[in-house]
């Protein structure tokens, strides 16, 4: 069964600084889908960045950057700038490429904490 | 906006009283999920509809059903919710398309049961 571990319950950062939080991932599959999702307190899951295990490149969004090392089955995401508006639990999710509607594996999250 | 909207916000049931939360959504997406969120938890899924075909997690406990009766709609049904059902409960979609099958979830409905 895959399994999904974050190992940093909580991180915390300054503004305009660059944090990064660790996922590492087990799985047998050669294909699958690597996902970061940011959950404000109270507020809804929105999608961070998500990565193809086929694509070589890092993904990137904006601030948001991932390096997604296949073979050690790593997929770490860097916040760049850090904005207090990024104060949120972010949890990293597999999903393997075998059929519809198969369930997200969430890590246990990360609370991101961004002081002033 | 296309979105995922989920209704009520907060529920307040009593112990043992049925209780039905909602979810809606202007995507078109065909597959729709409900997962469980226990607090500071990552989120667990209870079970999804694919277009109409219903499929269950083997440890989603019977007093959790599920109704899917449109593309648009889906219902989450607790039949005798107890005090261990008192959670978020989230709403997400996907279009089933190998390249494009992210999952968008919704604002959630937090269940608490007196």
């Amino acid at each position: 069964a895959q399994t999904v571990t974050q190992s940093q319950p909580e991180m915390s950062v300054q503004e305009a600084e660059t944090v990064t939080l660790s996922c590492t991932y087990d799985t047998s599959e050669s294909d699958y889908y690597l996902f970061w999702y940011k959950q404000p307190p109270s507020r809804q899951m929105i999608l961070v960045i998500r990565q193809e295990a086929y694509k070589q490149q890092n993904a990137t969004e904006n601030r948001f950057s991932v390096n997604f090392q296949k073979a050690a089955k790593s997929f770490s995401l860097k916040i760049s700038d850090s904005q207090l508006g990024d104060a949120a639990m972010y949890f990293c999710a597999y999903r393997g490429d075998n059929q519809a509607g198969t369930a997200l594996i969430f890590g246990k999250g990360t609370t991101l904490s961004v002081s002033s | 906006d296309a979105m995922v909207i989920q209704n009520p916000r907060y529920q307040v049931t009593q112990f043992g009283k049925p209780v039905t939360l909602s979810c809606s959504q202007t995507l078109n997406h065909n597959v729709m999920y409900w997962y469980q969120q226990k607090s500071s938890q990552a989120p667990k899924l209870l079970f999804h509809y694919y277009d109409k075909d219903f499929n269950n997690e083997a440890d989603t406990p019977d007093n959790f059903q599920s109704r899917r009766p449109n593309t648009s709609f889906c219902f989450l049904d607790i039949r005798s919710p107890g005090l261990g059902d008192a959670a978020m409960y989230l709403c997400a979609t996907s279009l089933r398309d190998r390249q494009q099958e992210t999952q968008y979830f919704g604002p959630g409905t937090r269940l608490l049961v007196l």
